[in-house]
């Protein structure tokens, strides 16, 4: 089975930077996503993963230690409408990734 | 491109009438596409994978007589909710794999399709 956790909520300032992290035990590892979520809204991909290191993609930063089972989502700059849920997902041995419970983030002024 | 559809947005609908949602990808094929269940404040559930041709593939405790899916085309896959009941009132989404290259998916998530059952 697959186990990830990742906080439940954060709050950060406007203009600031956020790091969102997620921890997993998986058997088997086919890759790490992390997807955006506003209320009521349907998930939107945002970073894929699958070898250590970061990735790197506008204000978006995606970081993976596969050894250590961790990743972060680094959010520069922060913007009010950064304000969602933040979905770490992990594809194990099967292929179809499973997902955390999510991250609300809170940015204000 | 990886857009998908969902109709209808939302439904409401008496208890023990049936309620189809239908999931489309506009501008590519996908032969595997996936139904979520995803209740206020909790992480995405999968409730099986939909693959065109073939029967889907239920999860653990997703009774599949009640959640009729039917994969017809490469584009459509559909999610029937018989006998509705309120404990069905959920948010369903629907997501399609597509390709991010070097043999690699990522799913593309339907807008959702908010379901009340009276």
């Amino acid at each position: 089975g697959q186990n990830i956790d990742q906080p439940t909520e954060m709050t950060a300032t406007e203009g600031a930077i956020v790091q969102i992290n997620c921890t997993y035990q998986t058997s088997g590892f086919n890759g790490l996503f992390w997807y955006q979520q506003h209320a009521g809204e349907a998930p939107t991909f945002l970073s894929y993963n699958v070898l250590d290191g970061l990735e790197e993609k506008g204000r978006f930063s995606s970081f993976l230690s596969r050894s250590k089972g961790y990743s972060y989502l680094l959010l520069k700059e922060l913007q009010m409408k950064d304000s969602a849920s933040y979905l770490c997902a992990v594809s194990g041995g099967s292929y179809i990734p499973t997902f955390g419970r999510g991250t609300s983030l809170i940015v204000h002024p | 491109g990886a857009v998908v559809s969902q109709h209808p947005s939302w439904v409401i609908c008496k208890s023990g009438t049936s309620v189809k949602i239908e999931c489309r990808s506009l501008d590519f094929q996908a032969t595997t596409m996936f139904w979520y269940r995803q209740f206020p404040k909790q992480s995405l559930m999968l409730m099986a994978t939909s693959n065109e041709g073939s029967k889907a593939t239920y999860e653990q405790g997703v009774e599949k007589d009640k959640f009729l899916i039917n994969h017809a085309s490469l584009t459509l896959s559909t999610l029937t909710v018989t006998s509705a009941h309120p404990e069905d009132s959920s948010f369903y989404i629907c997501s399609a794999s597509h390709p991010l290259g070097e043999g690699r998916d990522t799913q593309y998530f339907g807008p959702g399709t908010r379901l009340t059952v009276l």
